[in-house]
């Protein structure tokens, strides 16, 4: 959606690398949702932010929300071939009073061995 | 087990034969909404519906209907298919307040030849 910009569209790391994707709103965030998604299949809840500053952890990967800048970050530490997919950042937004679930365009990751 | 529940998973059909795509879910939740995606896209909001009879459009309406019998239950309709509306489909729902989780179902993947 225009609401919500994801960085990078696309991403290949090395196996063992960091990375990071960001996601951000032009709108104010009421929450904000990662998930994961292996290509041309369901969503996976990763994890949900709702508070300026939150940070949480699932495994090797931590989202933090900048409540200030209307930004997440998704990051992965020591990636391995199982974190390969499409990263989804979603967002509830108000949008003329009605909310909303709104999605960015999604990050696709490959994990070179 | 709390579930979104969307059939079929997959669907082949022609240009302009009707079909419903049916979704389900059984939290009680009041807010139910379509999505479809596609390459590069992201996800993006085909109709939301807040509560029973209480229907709105999305981003991307056109050639779809819906309707909001029950609160169960949050069916896609596609009256006269045509071939753009080949894509992936996911129904999602979830409490109506700001923050809350959404649950998606499974997806239906949609050909129109």
């Amino acid at each position: 959606s225009q609401e919500l910009e994801q960085s990078p569209q696309s991403l290949i790391v090395q196996e063992g690398k960091n990375l990071t994707i960001n996601c951000t709103s032009s709108k104010t965030l009421y929450g904000l949702y990662w998930y994961k998604q292996k290509y041309g299949e369901g969503l996976i809840f990763l994890m949900m932010l709702q508070k300026g500053g939150e940070e949480k952890s699932h495994e090797k990967i931590t989202a933090k929300l900048d409540e200030k800048k209307q930004q997440s970050s998704l990051h992965i530490t020591a990636s391995q071939p199982s974190h390969a997919g499409i990263y989804l950042c979603g967002a509830d937004i108000l949008i003329q009073g009605a909310q909303k679930l709104v999605f960015g365009q999604g990050t696709r990751l490959t994990i070179n061995p | 087990e709390a579930q979104v529940t969307q059939n079929p998973r997959y669907l082949i059909t022609v240009t302009g034969k009707k079909l419903t795509v049916t979704c389900s879910q059984n939290m009680n939740h009041e807010y139910m909404s379509w999505y479809r995606q596609d390459p590069g896209l992201g996800l993006r909001q085909i109709y939301y519906s807040m509560n029973v009879e209480v229907t709105d459009k999305g981003d991307v309406p056109e050639g779809y209907k819906v309707s909001r019998k029950e609160k169960r239950n949050f069916p896609l309709i596609l009256e006269s298919p045509s071939p753009n509306q080949t894509s992936l489909y996911f129904c999602a729902s979830s409490l109506l307040f700001m923050g809350a989780q959404a649950f998606f179902g499974q997806g239906t993947r949609l050909t129109v030849v």
